[in-house]
């Protein structure tokens, strides 16, 4: 099984700010690595796919990158709306998730 | 609209029988893959399985073969989610979602994707 690391664990932002979550993957995923957000009470969204990816709708501001075995999501100007638990998958093998960065309000 | 969506809530006790269910519309359901994401409470996100509604060929995650049993029903654009005997530990939301993005992997009776569209997700408690 792949194992998904994020981090950190939990972030404390202010709405303006530029952030940048981490995940590893325990081997080579290639670029098969998508980018998920989840609110409290609802249903995760797919953001970004295949590593740097913007899935429809997704506003320019989300962003990501990588390869291999590290990717990162970045935020360049978090808005309200942004503060949520952000999930990295992969698809390279068996899908698994990482097990979440919550980026909370400072 | 496209969009799916799951059955209600359900509160069981161990040893009950349950079949969820997650009906699409709006998108031709018989052509994408259909996926069980299960989320225990507090918990990240675990893929449980997925079925290609238009054939039913079903492929689990190993974590969860032989524990639940997906199906769907083409006629209904409905899959389902189901288990024999419930556990206390089976308590969780339940999501489906459609996937995208699928490829064959190198693991037995491997394909893996990207879920595209969710559903609302069916929380499961399972209490004595």
């Amino acid at each position: 099984e792949i194992v998904l690391t994020q981090s950190p664990a939990t972030l404390s932002l202010s709405p303006g700010e530029r952030t940048t979550l981490s995940c590893r993957a325990s081997q080579s995923v290639s670029s098969y690595l998508a980018w998920y957000q989840q609110k409290p009470g609802q249903a995760p969204r797919l953001l970004i796919y295949d590593a740097s990816n913007r899935a429809t709708g997704i506003p320019a501001r989300f962003s990501g990158s990588g390869s291999g075995t590290d990717f990162t999501l970045t935020i360049s100007s978090l808005e309200p709306e942004d503060f949520a638990v952000y999930y990295c998958q992969q698809r390279y093998n068996w899908p698994t998730f990482g097990p979440g960065t919550k980026v909370g309000i400072k | 609209e496209v969009q799916l969506v799951q059955s209600g809530a359900e509160v069981k006790k161990p040893g009950e029988s349950l079949k969820i269910s997650c009906k699409g519309s709006g998108y031709s359901f018989t052509n994408y893959w259909i996926g069980w994401v299960r989320q225990m409470p507090g918990k990240g996100l675990e893929w449980m399985g997925i079925i290609y509604p238009g054939d039913s060929d079903t492929r689990y995650s190993p974590s969860f073969q032989g524990q639940v049993t997906i199906s769907a029903d083409k006629s209904i654009s409905t899959a389902n989610l189901q288990w024999s005997s419930l556990k206390a530990s089976d308590t969780a939301m339940y999501y489906c979602a459609r996937v995208t993005q699928a490829r064959y992997c190198s693991g037995y009776s491997c394909l893996a994707g990207y879920f595209d569209l969710w559903g609302r997700g069916t929380l499961v408690a399972v209490s004595s």
